[in-house]
This record gives structure tokens, C-alpha cells and sequence, in this order.
């Protein structure tokens, strides 16, 4: 139990489009999904927090207008990269929690984008 | 505020010997810590969780921690490790929001 799966698993787009990354919790309600970006080498850096129904809370230095996040419903959260550039190339992770004391945070596989 | 610092980047380690992963905290809340596995190009997935109870805590794959209050510690340990479990190994503490904060990571290299 406790999947969450993301999609596409890796993404080459062209410099000033538009990248849209799936993530799903597949058997279980997720009331808050996380995104998180990693740099080669580097630990993961959260970028935002959505609950479900709610507009997503930024972490400093995250560009929301950039980077949007939906979160529909209790199993899917989307994050689109708009307007992305070769920096924006990068490991992208969700991960997706219950409710209750002890719950955990579920990782997806990631997707890796890359901008050209 | 919470924050996870993991002293060594790597640890090279020969096959079947014993390892430690080292990981510290500060919290200002109640203490919450997880150890996560990630291999080239995946997810993070869960090795093991303290969340209260036995100091000492099993996780998958042979890898167990212990929970340090008084050096604010939770080391990662397998007494013998495989060529399989060469990967990158997170200390995370989860603070206010259920965010985790994540160390910087401790690359594990096993060699035959």
C-alpha cells in the first residue's frame, strides 16, 4: 500500500514552453502533497506544501507564478513549469501524506526534466 | 525551527563490513525522524521511523538506528552491508505542517 506515482517520468522540453508533472497517490487519500526539487548531488529542496481544495504555500524563493500548483483532488496534484528555461532543468519529487499523528510521507519516483 | 545535518557526504565501505551513517538534529518541537534510501534516478523510500517508544528502531533491508535524545543523534547502522546497498541515504526530522527538513544527504559506495 501507500503508491504514489508521477508522470512523466522524464521530460525534455524546449526553452519558453510549458511542462506539466502528474502525481498520484494510487491507494490511499493524500490531504497534502509536497513537491521538492534536487540538484545533481545535492538533498531535496521542498518547494511548496498544497492541501487539497487550498492554493499551495511557497517556500522562500519559489516563484508561484512560475511554478503552479494544483491540487484537485485527495489523489492527484499537478505542478506546471511554466515558461521554463535550462535552469529550470532539474530532478522534480511529490510526495503525498494522510491525515492522523504518525502518517508519513509517501515519495513518488520523480521526474527529471530538461530544458533545451 | 528544525534542522538535520549528516557529517560525512560519502562513506566508501567494503562488502559485509559493518557501516554507520551519521545524522544530528535540532528541533523545537517534538522529535520525529526518518532515514530514507534513494537510488540513481528514483524516489526516496522509507528505510525507517522514529516516531516514539524503544530508542532503538528495525528497518528494511537489515538497517537499524538509534534515537539519541541527549546528543540529538539518530544513526544509521547495518552490520553488513551488500554491493546493493550502494546509494544515497537521508536523515530527515519532521517539524510543524508534517514538513520534513532533510540532511544533506551521506552517499554510501560498497565495494567488493
Amino acid at each position: 500500500g501507500a503508491v504514489v506515482s508521477q508522470h512523466p517520468s522524464r521530460v525534455i522540453c524546449k526553452s519558453g514552453t510549458s511542462v506539466k508533472i502528474e502525481c498520484r497517490s494510487l491507494d490511499f487519500q493524500a490531504t497534502t502533497m509536497f513537491w521538492y526539487r534536487q540538484f545533481p548531488k545535492q538533498s531535496l529542496m521542498l518547494m511548496a506544501t498544497s492541501n487539497e481544495g487550498s492554493k499551495a504555500t511557497y517556500e522562500q524563493g519559489v516563484e508561484k507564478d512560475k511554478f503552479l500548483i494544483n491540487h484537485a483532488s485527495l489523489t492527484l496534484s499537478t505542478l506546471t513549469v511554466t515558461s521554463a528555461h535550462p535552469e529550470d532543468s532539474s530532478f522534480y519529487i511529490c510526495s503525498a501524506a494522510g491525515t492522523g499523528v504518525s502518517y508519513e510521507q509517501y515519495f513518488g519516483p520523480g521526474t527529471r526534466l530538461t530544458v533545451t | 525551527a528544525q534542522s538535520v545535518t549528516q557529517l560525512d557526504s560519502q562513506v566508501p565501505v567494503f562488502e559485509e563490513a559493518p557501516v554507520e551513517l551519521r545524522c544530528n538534529y535540532s528541533s523545537s518541537v517534538s522529535v520525529y525522524l526518518f532515514w530514507y534510501v534513494q537510488y540513481p534516478n528514483q524516489g526516496l523510500q522509507l528505510l525507517l521511523k522514529y516516531l516514539s517508544g524503544s530508542t532503538l528502531v528495525k528497518g528494511i533491508n537489515g538497517f537499524e538506528a538509534e534515537f539519541n535524545k541527549s546528543q540529538t543523534s539518530f544513526h544509521l547502522r547495518k552490520p553488513s552491508v551488500h554491493i546493493s546497498d550502494t546509494a544515497e541515504y537521508f536523515c530527515a526530522v519532521r517539524g510543524a505542517g508534517n514538513m520534513l527538513t532533510f540532511g544533506g544527504g551521506t552517499r554510501l559506495m560498497v565495494k567488493p
